[in-house]
């Protein structure tokens, strides 16, 4: 079982509609989560970091943890087309970040 | 803003040159990592450092070494490059302890002919 799991997409939504990304980890004592967004042929750029159960909000963004199902979602709210890249998924795991492969995300107008 | 720079964007060698990719970061973190980042097999941890002088072996660290002088520079070198170490190489870096948070350079792109 790999450590971060996420969906490789494509995940397709219409312009104006919710997106939701999701991630599973198997490492019951990570305690702190994040998510990166990655352009095509550019580098990862947080977006999101989440360390207590519950939600998370930033603008359209809203990070959710469960720690006892051992997964973290991000919602993007109003997407737009500017939104589809990738989104990376990553876990603390003692010193050093697991990321997951990342779900393609594609808004379309 | 956190701000961490690598020396070229695409670099192109030959089989068994000797490369040398720099990092540098000026928000005065303590951590320094490089990635690369291969399409299907995501990020892969190669080498971090939590201090000058200290180094620690990622995932990956065959076929690569580190150096680290200064705070705020952390060099990957590949000791005699090979076709398969063609990859997009990414360094990053963050405060020590706590939130962890790593900030990522723009990355370089290694083409190994």
């Amino acid at each position: 079982q790999k450590e971060v799991e996420q969906n490789s997409g494509p995940l397709s939504v219409p312009e104006g509609a919710i997106a939701s990304l999701n991630c599973t980890y198997s490492d019951r004592v990570s305690q702190s989560f994040f998510w990166y967004r990655q352009y095509s042929g550019k580098s990862p750029e947080l977006i999101m970091s989440i360390y207590s159960n519950g939600d998370k909000e930033d603008g359209r963004f809203t990070a959710q943890l469960n720690k006892a199902s051992q997964y973290v979602s991000l919602l993007i709210r109003d997407s737009q087309p500017s939104d589809s890249a990738t989104y990376l998924c990553a876990v603390l795991n003692t010193d050093k970040l697991i990321f997951g492969t990342g779900t393609r995300l594609q808004v379309f107008p | 803003d956190v701000k961490v720079t690598q020396s070229s964007r695409y670099l192109v060698k030959r089989t068994g040159e000797k490369v040398f990719l720099e990092c540098v970061q000026d928000m005065d973190h303590e951590n320094m990592f490089w990635y690369r980042q291969d399409p299907g097999l995501g990020l892969r941890l190669i080498y971090f450092s939590y201090d000058v002088k200290m180094k620690e072996k990622g995932d990956i660290p065959e076929g690569y070494s580190v150096s680290r002088e200064k705070k705020e520079r952390f060099s990957l070198i590949l000791e005699s490059a090979s076709t398969n170490q063609t990859s997009m190489y990414l360094c990053a870096s963050s405060l020590a302890g706590g939130r962890y948070e790593q900030y990522f350079g723009p990355g370089t792109r290694l083409t190994v002919t």
